[in-house]
């Protein structure tokens, strides 16, 4: 069936840098996607989503990018902070066939001081 | 506004026990569903409903049962707990997609219940 899946389990950066988590999807027909940051002991958090109709979308110190033509999401973290630390997982759902989403398995951040 | 609330928090069962899990959402959110969570697997869909009355199973529903009385709850029923069913357990709830990326498309999920079975 599809999947959506991560490239890399944990990524390691120093605190200021900038962090990238990629995610690879390969249902063509998913439509919406979203990414979630996960602490340790917690729910999953919205942290931002974006439609096929774009490429890019920007919020507070993230943007996510969508290629639609390599199947490709990612995740980008300005300035990262120990507080980012947490495991992201990507989401993709289909919004006209069954709604429901398909998760990676997650990235795990970690952000040295 | 407290958004998706699950009980217990953690809880430890004996081999062939049963027992419910609790969810309930105060966003009037049609879409409700239960995922568990284990080492290395990711979410995985065990059960959702997209109304009161109507529920349909997911990627993993052996040994669960759910039921969709009312909007605000969904409610997740071991039969007969058994060690593989040690997991963390999230509840989510979303509203239909419609429009363009909003936060009020996405999906809201519990705290997390996190169960071992002995």
């Amino acid at each position: 069936g599809e999947s959506v899946g991560l490239h890399l389990p944990t990524l390691s950066v120093q605190e200021g840098d900038n962090s990238i988590i990629n995610c690879a999807y390969s249902n063509s027909a998913s439509d919406y996607f979203i990414w979630y940051k996960q602490e340790s002991g917690k729910g999953p958090q919205f942290i931002i989503d974006i439609r096929s109709n774009m490429d890019k979308r920007q919020g507070q110190r993230v943007t996510v990018l969508l290629n639609k033509t390599v199947k490709h999401l990612s995740l980008q973290i300005a300035a990262t902070q120990p507080g980012d630390s947490a495991v992201y997982f990507c989401a993709e759902i289909d919004s006209g066939g069954s709604y429901i989403p398909t998760f990676g398995r997650g990235t795990s951040l970690i952000v040295h001081p | 506004n407290a958004g998706v609330t699950q009980t217990p928090k953690f809880q430890v069962l004996k081999t062939g026990q049963s027992m419910t899990l609790q969810c309930a959402q105060d966003m009037n959110h049609e879409y409700m569903s239960w995922y568990r969570q284990d080492p290395g697997m990711g979410l995985r869909l065990i059960h959702y409903s997209v109304g009161a009355g109507i529920t349909d199973q997911g990627e993993v529903p052996n040994g669960y049962n759910v039921s969709r009385s009312t909007t605000e709850d969904f409610p997740l029923r071991l039969l007969s707990a058994a060690p593989s069913q040690t997991s963390v357990y999230f509840c989510a709830s979303r509203a239909p997609l419609r429009g363009g990326p909003s936060s009020g498309n996405t999906i809201y999920f519990g705290e997390g219940s996190w169960l071992t079975v002995v």
